[in-house]
């Protein structure tokens, strides 16, 4: 069975802190890994990764894959209170466009 | 802008109404269409796979006389959650794939579905 696996699944830490989130994945027909951003409504797409060890970066947020272990890790530095959301990781497979999404991890920002 | 559209955005209902939710992708055609529902401090949960002019794909445990899902055309997807009770009650959202663009699924902005 195709399965995604975030941790920690939730985490407080203060404004200015850096933090990583983990996604672990076990799938047949692995195409894509995607981190998504939800907070009140539906997610909104932050990175799409396919290729191990090359590093996706978008202003203080990164991110890396690692197909060989599985494994994805998304960056947060400096963080804001505006980061304060439910950061999901799915992945993305070969057979009918499906993505499959893990339980998040809901990430507070204290100010 | 937002390129799949979803409408009601928020709907309350007595128990035993039926409650259509519209996907609509705005500027790609979507052969595909995604399902998915959402509990409180939970993760989206793939329902079923909107097929256009074919019959929807359901998950496992998903009841196909429950939700229904019409995709006639190539930018519009239905689900209709028949006869609902409060434990339907749920978020519901759609997403398309564009193969278009180089971002896998646009999601629309969902259905907070509230049954009393």
């Amino acid at each position: 069975e195709d399965k995604v696996v975030q941790s920690p699944l939730s985490l407080v830490v203060h404004e200015g802190d850096t933090v990583t989130l983990n996604c672990s994945y076990e799938v047949t027909n692995f195409r894509s890994l995607l981190w998504y951003k939800q907070e009140k409504k539906a997610p909104t797409f932050l990175f799409m990764l396919t290729s191990s060890g090359i590093e996706k970066k978008s202003g203080r947020l990164s991110s890396i894959l690692d197909k060989k272990e599985l494994f994805s890790i998304l960056n947060i530095t400096a963080t804001q209170t505006g980061d304060s959301a439910v950061y999901l990781c799915a992945v993305g497979l070969n057979r009918d466009d499906k993505i499959i999404f893990g339980k998040g991890t809901r990430l507070h920002i204290l100010p | 802008g937002a390129v799949v559209s979803q409408h009601p955005s928020r709907v309350i209902c007595k128990s035993g109404t039926s409650v259509k939710i519209e996907c609509r992708s705005l500027d790609f055609q979507a052969t595909t269409m995604f399902w998915y529902r959402q509990f409180p401090k939970k993760s989206l949960m793939l329902m079923a796979t909107s097929n256009e002019g074919s019959k929807a794909t359901y998950e496992q445990g998903v009841e196909k006389d429950k939700f229904l899902i019409n995709h006639a055309s190539l930018t519009l997807s239905t689900l209709t959650v028949t006869s609902a009770h409060p434990e339907d009650s749920s978020f519901y959202i759609c997403s398309a794939p564009d193969r278009g663009r180089n971002q896998p699924q646009h999601f629309g902005d969902g259905t907070r579905l509230s049954i009393l």
